[in-house]
């Protein structure tokens, strides 16, 4: 059974700093892996989607990178600003079950002014 | 932006009550899913549809039921709620293998 772990579970850094989330996975027969965006109280905004045959997706100062051979995905934001903070989900889906998705339960992020 | 609305967003009502919980995508998108998700804690898949007249139960166990009567609409059913079900509950949609899942804003379901 696939299981997805997020850490830190918690982070809190400056504004204009460079951060990196991690994400693992235990079973590397994946199909592909998504970075959401969660707001509290709302749904998910889908960030970058990186297939398993990809090493890298960037949009803006967001760039995911995948290590499929040893289950890891980070995502790296730039310059983070107060607007980057929300909780970070990443999700895997299988060859196996086509578009379900696990999820991790998240890094919840703060970039205090 | 994606194009998938749910209603209602919040609602409180009484133990034993039937609901109702509306998802509605005008994408065209083939796939469609339904997620739990209790506070702070990771989303579950309670189910799913692969299109028209297909629905499937999803990895977490749900006492609600689902229908995929147009390619646009995927309501999800609690005939008897009970306070266990509180929770929000979020709607999802793709089209064709492997692309962008798209979500709804979620509904808040307290059950008192």
């Amino acid at each position: 059974k696939q299981e997805v772990t997020q850490i830190p579970a918690a982070l809190s850094v400056p504004e204009g700093e460079n951060l990196v989330l991690n994400c693992s996975f235990t079973d590397s027969a994946i199909y592909n892996l998504q970075w959401f965006r969660q707001d509290p109280g709302k749904g998910l905004t889908s960030l970058l989607l990186i297939q398993s045959s990809q090493r890298e997706q960037t949009s803006g100062r967001l760039n995911a990178s995948l290590d499929k051979s040893s289950g890891r995905s980070t995502l790296y934001i730039a310059a983070s600003q107060p607007g980057d903070s929300a909780t970070y989900l990443c999700a895997v889906s299988e060859k196996s079950s086509g578009d379900k998705l696990t999820f991790g339960t998240g890094t919840r992020l703060a970039v205090r002014p | 932006e994606a194009d998938i609305y749910q209603t209602p967003r919040y609602l409180v009502i009484g133990t034993g009550k039937k609901i109702t919980l509306e998802c509605s995508q005008t994408m065209g998108h083939d796939k469609m899913y339904w997620y739990q998700q209790d506070p702070g804690m990771e989303l579950h898949l309670i189910h799913y549809s692969y299109g028209v007249n297909s629905t499937e139960k999803g990895d977490l166990s749900s006492e609600s039921t689902v229908s995929r009567i147009r390619t646009e609409h995927f309501p999800l059913t609690l005939e008897s709620a009970r306070p266990s079900h509180t929770s929000q509950y979020l709607c999802a949609s793709s089209v064709g293998s492997g692309n962008t899942i798209y979500f709804g804003e979620g509904s808040w379901l307290t059950v008192v």
